[in-house]
């Protein structure tokens, strides 16, 4: 059974780099393509990016500009580093696997941007 | 962007009874799409994709219709696990793939 934990400060000070780490385990990440996706009441759910084990990437256009993705097989994790936040990438982020639909997915991680 | 759109917002259902939920895409979409189910805390689940096939472990009281731009997701004979907030979500035009916005099955 594939399981995803993600971890990671929950507040992070406007204009600076949200960065969050998805720690995977019950499968080998050669396996899977590796997402992240975010959950806001203004926003809904949306698609931020996937990686998948050769280190291709692909982001979604309206954040593309901010996202890095990365991967260390050797500890089985991924990781987000979102940069220049604002208070409207407040979010419950979630680590998951899957594209291009999504069938497993970590508990979720709540990220609050303020001062 | 394709623009996902669910309807109701809002439905209240009897246990026992059937549920309907549309999903409508801005463009023709095939049957590049999946419906999740989420309850309050927990992560969203897969529940279809292809528009009609059932995720593992997904009861035969969850099917899925459509093609192009009309989906539909049924629940049949609702159970007290099913209440529950529902969205779909589109992939044919990757990236990005887009969500509705969600349709609430509350208990009536």
């Amino acid at each position: 059974q594939v399981q995803l934990q993600e971890s990671g400060p929950g507040l992070v000070k406007p204009s600076e780099t949200l960065s969050l780490t998805c720690t995977v385990s019950g499968v080998s990440m050669s396996s899977y393509y590796w997402s992240w996706i975010r959950q806001s009441p203004w926003k809904g759910l949306e698609w931020i990016g996937y990686i998948y084990y050769s280190g291709r990437t692909d982001y979604n256009p309206s954040l593309k500009s901010r996202v890095t993705m990365s991967l260390d097989m050797s500890k089985n994790q991924f990781s987000l580093k979102l940069s220049s936040v604002t208070a409207a990438d407040t979010a419950v982020y979630y680590c998951v696997s899957g594209v291009p639909y999504f069938d497993f997915w970590g508990q979720g991680t709540l990220v609050t941007v303020s001062s | 962007e394709i623009v996902m759109t669910q309807s109701p917002a809002t439905l209240s259902v009897s246990p026992g009874e059937r549920a309907t939920l549309s999903c409508r895409a801005s463009q023709s979409i095939g049957t590049n799409l999946a419906w999740y189910q989420q309850k309050p805390g927990q992560a969203p689940r897969v529940l279809i994709y292809g528009a009609s096939s059932r995720a593992t472990g997904i009861p035969a009281r969850f099917s899925g219709s459509g093609s192009g731009t009309e989906f539909t997701l049924t629940i049949s004979s609702l159970q007290s696990a099913d209440f529950a907030v529902y969205y779909c979500q589109q992939y044919d035009n990757w990236p990005p793939c887009s969500f509705g916005q969600g349709t609430r099955l509350e208990i009536k």
